[in-house]
């Protein structure tokens, strides 16, 4: 298996605009969580999926963050507009049936907002 | 959701034992106790993870004392590439339990 992987691998955009990144989980896995890491913040858990269904959005920052899950294969998380402080590596992690089983996560996409 | 506390850093040397000490005081009955190990530029890999006792595999080992309110991740001889932030998380494993949450991990640095 690939592993769980993240698109795009960097993303430099101005203040403003939107920002889409792009997940693909493990095969047969069924959780799915997208973190966000800063040096002030560390690693902050956004919103996290079980069977394609949002669980727990409480870490979400502000309305203009949003997350879909279409299908077990594809998560998206969008920045709408974007602003200088959403600059972090944001990953995105996969579990095979139940939270709180071994996370697998991708190589995150580093964001920069300018 | 419980709480973890682990040191901020730690040095150690090449060939040497490193312990790691994570405290959970308010570790629930159905919490795991798991670890990760993250290098820069790198997503958090799965180390160990157990419930109570002694868990070994290949790359470590983790005690759990009776009252499962810390643990300590021991890793045996360590080199310079173990060098790396290892986080210690409580989690429910049950369907649709709680939240993983990162603490602030604790920074190994392993010197020659």
């Amino acid at each position: 298996d690939a592993g769980v992987i993240q698109s795009p691998r960097h993303e430099v955009t101005e203040m403003g605009q939107e920002v889409t990144l792009r997940c693909k989980p493990i095969s047969g896995h069924n959780s799915l969580f997208w973190y966000r890491q800063t040096m002030m913040r560390g690693l902050e858990l956004l919103i996290y999926f079980n069977n394609n269904v949002p669980i727990d959005d409480s870490g979400m920052p502000e309305d203009r963050f949003s997350a879909k899950m279409p299908n077990a294969s594809f998560s998206t998380l969008k920045i709408q507009p974007s602003e200088p402080r959403d600059s972090a590596v944001y990953f995105c992690a996969s579990s095979k049936d139940r939270v709180g089983e071994k996370l697998f996560f991708g190589s995150g996409t580093q964001l920069s907002v300018l | 959701l419980a709480k973890t506390t682990q040191p901020i850093s730690m040095d150690s040397y090449e060939g040497q034992e490193v312990n790691i000490t994570c405290s959970h005081n308010n570790i629930a009955t159905n919490d795991y106790i798991t670890w990760y190990q993250q290098f820069p530029s790198q997503g958090p890999r799965f180390i160990i993870q157990g419930y109570k006792t002694k868990v070994t595999n290949e790359v470590a080992s983790l005690f759990i004392p009776a009252d499962r309110k810390s643990s300590t991740l021991s890793l045996p001889r360590v080199s310079l590439s173990d060098t790396a932030v290892y986080y210690c998380l409580v989690g429910d494993r049950g369907n649709q339990g709680g939240k993983l949450i990162f603490g602030q991990g604790t920074e190994l640095s392993v010197k020659p």
